[in-house]
């Protein structure tokens, strides 16, 4: 069985501080994990996505996340917050294999100038 | 090009009402996935189809269907609607199946309100 889930369901930065998300996953097989944003009434754009090859996965607006195995884990960094990453985001595991997605219950990013 | 395409982007229903949500993905894409979000929560996988057939389906019951059209559109029903059917609709189209090899794009979603 899998199941993602995602510790804080709101997260406050400063502009220009680390935006750090956590996500730790639940998977009987190798997994492949995603990050995806959404911004208001708006539908899901993928951020980055990890299948296996380099555990550390640069993703667009300057996002990366690291796979660590040992700790299950699949966290979201941006070295430096701006106002424009106030979202929603949302973490997602699918088997390998898999044609479809399990997604954490997400984390609200606020950013305050 | 225009992306995922869902209509309509809102609509209000009484309990007990059918409902039909409709999807046109990206041009040249085959496969149609959707998916429910209840307020406060992450997407939940309903059925993907690709090339007009049933690749896939989540757990829900059978009040919900879907089908998929020759030229790749989707439809989703949902019968004898309940208050807990109140959601964002979103739909994703893809160029295959695997979610590793062929990204999803999501389009905007249909609010569903259930009164």
């Amino acid at each position: 069985a899998q199941s993602v889930t995602q510790l804080g369901s709101h997260v406050s930065v400063s502009e220009g501080a680390l935006v750090l998300l956590r996500c730790n996953y639940s998977s009987s097989v190798p997994p492949y994990l995603f990050w995806y944003v959404q911004y208001p009434n708006q539908g899901l754009q993928l951020l980055l996505k990890y299948t296996s090859a380099a555990t550390l996965v640069k993703g667009i607006n300057g996002f990366e996340a690291e796979f660590k195995k040992s700790e299950t884990s699949f966290h979201l960094t941006k070295p430096s917050a701006h106002m424009s990453d106030a979202a929603e985001y949302f973490c997602a595991v699918s088997e390998t294999g898999a044609n479809n997605l399990f997604f954490g219950t997400g984390t609200r990013l606020t950013v305050i100038p | 090009d225009a992306g995922v395409t869902q209509s309509p982007t809102h609509l209000i229903k009484t309990r007990g009402q059918h409902v039909t949500l409709r999807c046109s993905p990206i041009s040249g894409h085959k496969s149609v996935s959707w998916y429910q979000q209840v307020l406060g929560q992450g997407p939940q996988f309903i059925f993907q189809y690709y090339e007009k057939e049933e690749r896939g389906r989540g757990n829900f019951p059978d009040r919900f269907s879907a089908r998929q059209f020759p030229n790749y559109s989707s439809e989703l029903n949902v019968n004898a609607l309940l208050l807990g059917d109140s959601a964002l609709y979103l739909c994703a189209s893809s160029s295959g199946t695997g979610t590793a090899n062929y990204g999803y794009t999501f389009g905007s979603g249909t609010r569903l309100t259930v009164v």
